[in-house]
């Protein structure tokens, strides 16, 4: 039982260079969110999917697009990367987003930097 | 809006000391409140959560209580070790209207032994 993995654990790009991160999770989860973690800003939501077959916006959307694939799989992808988007980013699931307990499963992280 | 508060941290303790880190929230309705623990280099896992005014979460000798009357949610641990050495996340789930779960900054401690 691996839980929450994401791919890669690192990577660098130059401006303009795009890229999808990848995670998965084992646990039949329903829903399934990124975010991004910045120093001083705690973790901000950027997609989530409530169900499979559906994907809502959350707190810091822009530059960034998303895919539920299956239940298993939530992969972000990055079309034209910018500097501003140099942060830690976590994949995490729960079972079902918005019951009053929802507790997350998160990924070990991945960590971007843009040049 | 709403949104989570946690003092700002590095917070630094010697072994077997008293633990207290501050969280308060502002919310509409009546929230679920969590806290988090992030180990270096890992993904946040649950530590505790309330999901009720006056209930008491606890796990691995941490606690913390609703406190509906003063909007906080502090983690309190009456023996800290060096494996508690952590970044520590408060949060709290919305589920009137849109889905939304708010974390806070999160609180650096570090236990020396």
């Amino acid at each position: 039982n691996a839980g929450v993995t994401q791919t890669p654990k690192f990577q660098v790009l130059k401006t303009g260079q795009s890229m999808t991160l990848q995670c998965a999770q084992d646990m039949n989860h329903n829903s399934m969110y990124w975010y991004r973690q910045d120093p001083g800003m705690g973790l901000r939501l950027i997609y989530y999917s409530a169900s499979e077959g559906t994907t809502d916006k959350g707190e810091v959307p822009n530059g960034y697009n998303v895919s539920r694939l299956n239940k298993r799989e939530f992969s972000l992808r990055l079309e034209s990367a910018a500097p501003s988007q140099t942060s830690v980013y976590f994949c995490a699931s729960s079972e079902f987003s918005g019951g009053a307990a929802d507790t997350q499963y998160f990924g070990p992280g991945t960590r971007l930097t843009v040049l | 809006g709403n949104s989570v508060t946690q003092m700002e941290g590095p917070v630094t303790l010697s072994e077997e000391a008293f633990l207290t880190i501050n969280c308060t929230y502002t919310a509409t309705g009546y929230p679920s409140l969590f806290w988090y623990v992030q180990y270096p280099g890992e993904g946040l896992q649950l530590l505790l959560k309330a999901t009720k005014a006056d209930d008491k979460g606890s796990n691995k000798g941490f606690e913390a209580t609703y406190r509906k009357e003063t909007t906080s949610f502090h983690l309190e641990k009456g023996s800290v070790q060096v494996s508690d050495s952590a970044v520590y996340f408060c949060a709290l789930i919305i589920t009137s209207g849109t889905y939304k779960y708010i974390f806070g900054t999160g609180t650096r401690l570090k236990v020396l032994a």
